[in-house]
Parts: structure tokens; sequence; C-alpha cells
């Protein structure tokens, strides 16, 4: 139980475009979501908190209207990564939280070009 | 805000020795710590964790150690093989669960066969 899928796994898109990357939990509902983003060696950086039905939560540095998140269902929240720049290349991972504990999606590799 | 750091970045056994990673968080108010193995491309995964009213807790080969006065708590891998082979994280949360964790930055650990 509590799995976590993530859709694309990789995606390679050129500067400019925008990116939709998609966070489900298959077996449970997820109320909160989290977004993370780790560069290569390095660790996980809290991105934002996703709740259903509400508005993300961002941490301190990241544009929200860079990242826009959705969490319109209890199964899903989404990311965009708008007018991508090849500096926003890095694996995006996605969490959801169930019965106190966060499990991960497998991640999303960005690379733009 | 938490500030988590652990300690080593890189560690290298030979198979059958044991294998301690080391973390200290800055927020006394701290009460849950969970640690996740990441491999290579890979979703971090659970493997332990261990809320502030113990003081140890085993899971076959793995332990995970909390001292609250001294702000540290260690992971203890007994027996290792070369599957433990991976990056190790720590990670501490305020609110008893799995919500808000603040990681560590990460313990390569490679096991010599």
């Amino acid at each position: 139980g509590a799995v976590v899928s993530q859709h694309p796994s990789r995606v390679i898109c050129k500067s400019g475009t925008s990116v939709k990357i998609e966070c489900r939990s298959l077996d449970f509902q997820a109320t909160t979501m989290f977004w993370y983003r780790q560069f290569p060696k390095q660790s996980l950086m809290l991105m934002a908190t996703s709740n259903e039905g509400s508005k993300a939560t961002y941490e301190q540095g990241v544009e929200k209207d860079k990242f826009l998140i959705n969490h319109a269902s209890l199964t899903l929240s989404t990311l965009t990564v708008t007018s991508a720049h090849p500096e926003d290349s890095s694996f995006y991972i996605c969490s959801a939280l169930f019965a106190d504990t966060q499990y991960f999606g497998p991640g999303t590799r960005l690379t733009v070009l | 805000g938490e500030n988590v750091e652990q300690h080593p970045s890189t560690l290298s056994v030979q198979e059958g020795d044991s294998a301690v990673i080391k973390c200290t968080y800055s927020d006394s108010a701290s009460n849950y710590f969970p640690w996740y193995k990441q491999e290579l491309g890979k979703r971090p995964q659970l493997i332990i964790d261990i809320r502030s009213n113990v003081g140890e807790k085993k899971d076959q080969r793995i332990a995970v150690t909390l001292n609250k006065t001294a702000k540290h708590f260690s992971l203890h891998i007994t027996e290792t093989q070369p599957e433990d082979s991976a990056v190790y994280f720590c990670a501490a949360s305020t609110n008893n669960a799995g919500n808000m964790l603040t990681f560590g930055g990460g313990t390569r650990l490679m096991v010599k066969p």
C-alpha cells in the first residue's frame, strides 16, 4: 500500500515552454502532498506543500508564479513549470502524506534545452 | 527554522562491517525523525523512523538511536551487504509526523564486496 506515481518520468523541453508534472496517490487519498527539487548529489529541497482544495504553501525563495501547483482532487497534485529555463533542469519529486508518513513518487527528470 | 546536518557525506565499508550515520538538529521541538534510502535515480524509501518518546528502535539489521539532550540521532546498519549501497537521508519534523520534514544533506554509503 501507499504507492505514489509520477508522470512523466523524464521530459526534455525547449527554453520558454511550460511543463506539467503529475503526482498521484494510487491506493490512498492524500489531502497533503509535497513537491521537492533535487540537484545532482544533493539533498531534497522542499518547494511547496500542496493541500487539496486550497492554495499551495510555497517555501521561501520559490516563485509561486513560476511553479504552479494544483491539488484539485484527493489523489492528484500537479506541478507546472512555466516558461522553463535551463536553470530549472533538475529532478522533481513529489510525496504524499499517509498515516503520518511521507511516501515519495519516483521523480521526474526535467531537462530544459 | 529547523536545520539538520548529516555526517559523513560519504562512507565506504567492507561487506559485513557496520555503518553509522549521524545527524544533528537545531530545533529542540523536533519530535519525529525518519530515515530514507535512495538508490541512484529512484525514489527515497522510508527504512526506519523514531519518535522522541523512545531512545532506540530496531528493525533487523537497522537501528536508530536518539539523544534528545544532545539533539542528535544516528542510523546503524549491521552486517552490511552490497545492496545497502545507496544514499541515506535523515530528516526531522516538529509535528510528530511526516509532515514538514527538513532533510539532512545525505550520506553516500558504498559497501564493497
